[in-house]
């Protein structure tokens, strides 16, 4: 049974770009949730995606948007990128409000 | 507003030491909270969840225990090990917040041989 997996692991981009971040779940679970990780920071919440709606934010401007498909998996996508988006990209698969699992995640370096 | 707090923010031992990593929270009106490890550049590993209405979880070298009335968790590690190094992070879920995570900032642990 694979974990969490997320892609792509490394990403590159310049200020003003836009970036799109996705996300499969652990096997059975129906939750996603997305976290943001400064250098030597907690991971900080995004946004958590059930039923292919947005269920919970946390306070990210509306340039960070979010969409799960059918097969719960997920996507994060950041436009009008700032210097201050670098950080690690962590997504998070739950069934309901139990145990967690976390992705790799993706490094973002904008430039 | 839920803040948590972790000391000591790092924490050097020899090999062999018994050691405990302190989690503290300002709201007890808590779902759960889970410890993760978190090895440098890598995502997180859950290491042990404690639901509300229990008071410790065991697994192996280490233990959690949780006392909601203080606003307290701690995580005992058991004769340490080169390979526990990594940054320790404790995560709070709350009732009214869906199954958002609320972290504290994490103790990175180092264990020399």
């Amino acid at each position: 049974d694979a974990g969490v997996t997320q892609s792509p692991t490394h990403l590159i981009k310049t200020r003003g770009q836009q970036v799109t971040l996705r996300c499969s779940p652990k096997s059975g679970h129906d939750t996603v949730s997305w976290y943001q990780q400064a250098l030597g920071q907690g991971p900080q919440f995004i946004f958590q995606y059930y039923e292919e709606e947005e269920r919970q934010r946390g306070n990210f401007p509306d340039r960070f948007s979010g969409h799960q498909f059918p097969n719960y998996s997920s996507e994060l996508n950041v436009n009008a990128l700032l210097l201050g988006d670098s950080a690690l990209y962590l997504c998070a698969s739950s069934w309901n409000y139990e145990t967690q699992y976390f992705g790799p995640g993706t490094r973002l370096l904008v430039l | 507003k839920q803040e948590v707090t972790q000391i000591p923010a790092a924490l050097s031992v020899p090999e062999g030491e018994n050691l405990v990593l302190n989690c503290s929270f300002t709201d007890s009106a808590i779902y759960n909270l889970q410890w993760f490890r978190q090895d440098p550049g890598k995502g997180l590993t859950s290491l042990l969840l404690i639901q509300s209405s229990q008071r410790e979880q065991t697994s192996g070298r280490l233990n959690a225990s949780l006392d909601k009335s203080s606003g307290r968790s701690t995580l005992y590690i058991a004769a340490s090990q080169p390979g526990d190094s990594a940054t320790y992070l404790c995560a709070v879920c709350h009732y009214n917040q869906g199954g958002k995570l609320i972290f504290g900032q994490g103790t990175e642990l180092s264990v020399k041989p």
